[in-house]
């Protein structure tokens, strides 16, 4: 079963602001990931934060972790219309598990 | 990390047919991981391929409906049955990307099927 969510379901914004994701999960995790979907093909993966990590960078993006509220969030900073994507939290369950269970995902739209 | 391919990419079919995807990945893995995603949702995991032996289903997908072959470490198929329109989506794989030392995914480009 689903247990991500990310919030907003969708955000609109102009090239050079930041952009921020949030995603609440609902069991414990072993890890959080993000990835960005284009226009309805595969995924990518972005970024993956543990659970004893409590936030994580990579170039423009900035991904933290809070396990005791069960929640990430996603920051992409200055934005380019080419991140126009919907974007994914995705979580595996402790126990190593190989499954991963996605949210429903955010669209956003950066305006040039 | 590795390269998948997926074929078709598209298609649209009538009901009740039966499309078979293929999944052609560039290098060896242990497991593969066929997904749904319904239009405007989030992806569904429908089965775990292994080499060798059934796949695994999860609640809510029926290997009659989704018959899954995995023949050997670099390809895999999957069928959808008997189709109806609430059949239409895009269909996932994907594989552990070994580089990552967790299970990281990496999805080959899908399969958006419409069912009329």
């Amino acid at each position: 079963s689903q247990q991500g969510e990310e919030d907003p379901q969708a955000l609109s914004i102009q090239e050079g602001e930041n952009a921020t994701m949030n995603c609440s999960y609902k069991t414990s995790i072993n890890n959080l990931q993000w990835y960005r979907q284009n226009s309805g093909r595969g995924l990518v993966h972005l970024i993956l934060i543990r659970s004893n990590e409590r936030e994580k960078h990579s170039g423009r993006l900035r991904v933290t972790l809070d396990t005791s509220k069960k929640s990430s969030s996603l920051l992409i900073t200055a934005s380019r219309a080419a991140d126009t994507a919907s974007y994914f939290c995705a979580t595996a369950a402790q126990g190593g598990s190989e499954k991963l269970v996605f949210g429903k995902g955010m669209k956003l739209t950066v305006n040039p | 990390s590795a390269v998948i391919s997926q074929k078709p990419s598209r298609d649209i079919c009538q009901r009740g047919t039966s499309l078979t995807i293929q999944c052609q990945v560039d290098s060896q893995v242990t497991m593969m991981f066929w997904y749904r995603q319904q239009p405007g949702q989030s992806l569904t995991l429908i089965a775990t391929a292994n080499q060798g032996s059934e796949a695994t289903y999860e609640s809510g997908f029926v290997i009659d409906k989704f018959p899954i072959s995995r023949p050997n470490l670099t390809f895999s198929t999957l069928t959808v049955s008997n189709m109806s329109p609430e059949d239409s989506s895009i269909y996932l794989c994907s594989v552990r990307d070994s580089r990552s030392g967790a299970n990281v995914l990496t999805f080959g480009a899908g399969s958006r099927l419409t069912v009329l």
